[in-house]
């Protein structure tokens, strides 16, 4: 088993410029998260989905955030336009759901906006 | 809305010495609980979980758990400490229910292993 696999690990880009972080889930998992971590606020959730469907997106900072699971597969976060306060490490997590609620996460997305 | 904290944000032990890491959590129903190890760089990996059943839970890497509800609170133990446990630990909780749903996190604790 591959794991969540997360892409790019490592993203450094100019104030302004649009972001796109990339999520592949365990296959056979339903529900998928988006967290985002830093040292002022730890670990947030920012929004989860189930059976690709959007759930909870109360986390999503702002609408400069946006985030979409078109198949059961894949998952993607865009940020259009960063800031450098969006600087963090993103993490994607998946959970197979079904009453198992264990949580998997990827090996992050270490995000630099300058 | 659930919260957890975590009291201590370094601890330092002594390799081969027991180490207890505190946790304790708000939700006004009955939670799922998780305690996650992350090392430098790395994703977060899960070390045990309580659902409901026996308070006491046994994880990997000989990593145990006491649900006390009366203290809302999920401590994590290990008898011995090795230095390859130095890391950060975070405590969640999760609400119950049929579906999936997000965790909250507790800000960490760094755990610093002397030889």
């Amino acid at each position: 088993d591959a794991g969540v696999i997360q892409s790019p690990r490592h993203e450094v880009t100019e104030m302004g410029q649009e972001v796109t972080l990339r999520c592949k889930p365990i296959s056979g998992h339903n529900s998928l998260f988006w967290y985002r971590q830093t040292m002022m606020r730890g670990l947030e959730l920012l929004i989860y989905f189930n059976n690709n469907v959007p759930i909870d997106d109360s986390g999503m900072p702002e609408d400069r955030f946006s985030a979409k699971m078109p198949n059961a597969s894949f998952s993607t976060l865009k940020i259009q336009p960063s800031e450098p306060r969006d600087s963090a490490v993103y993490f994607c997590a998946s959970s197979p759901g079904g009453g198992n609620h264990e949580q998997y996460f990827g090996p992050g997305t270490r995000l630099t906006v300058t | 809305a659930q919260s957890v904290t975590q009291p201590d944000i370094h601890i330092t032990v002594s390799e081969g010495a027991s180490l207890e890491l505190r946790c304790n959590y708000s939700y006004g129903a009955t939670p799922y609980l998780f305690w996650y190890v992350q090392s430098p760089g790395q994703g977060l990996q899960l070390l045990l979980k309580y659902f409901s059943g026996d308070t006491l839970v046994q994880g990997i890497k000989g990593f145990e758990a006491e649900f006390k509800r009366s203290q809302s609170s999920f401590n994590l133990r290990k008898p011995s400490v090795h230095w390859s446990d130095a890391a950060e630990y975070f405590c969640a909780v999760g609400a119950g229910g049929g579906g999936a749903d997000g965790l909250t996190f507790g800000k960490g604790t760094h755990l610093i292993i002397q030889p």
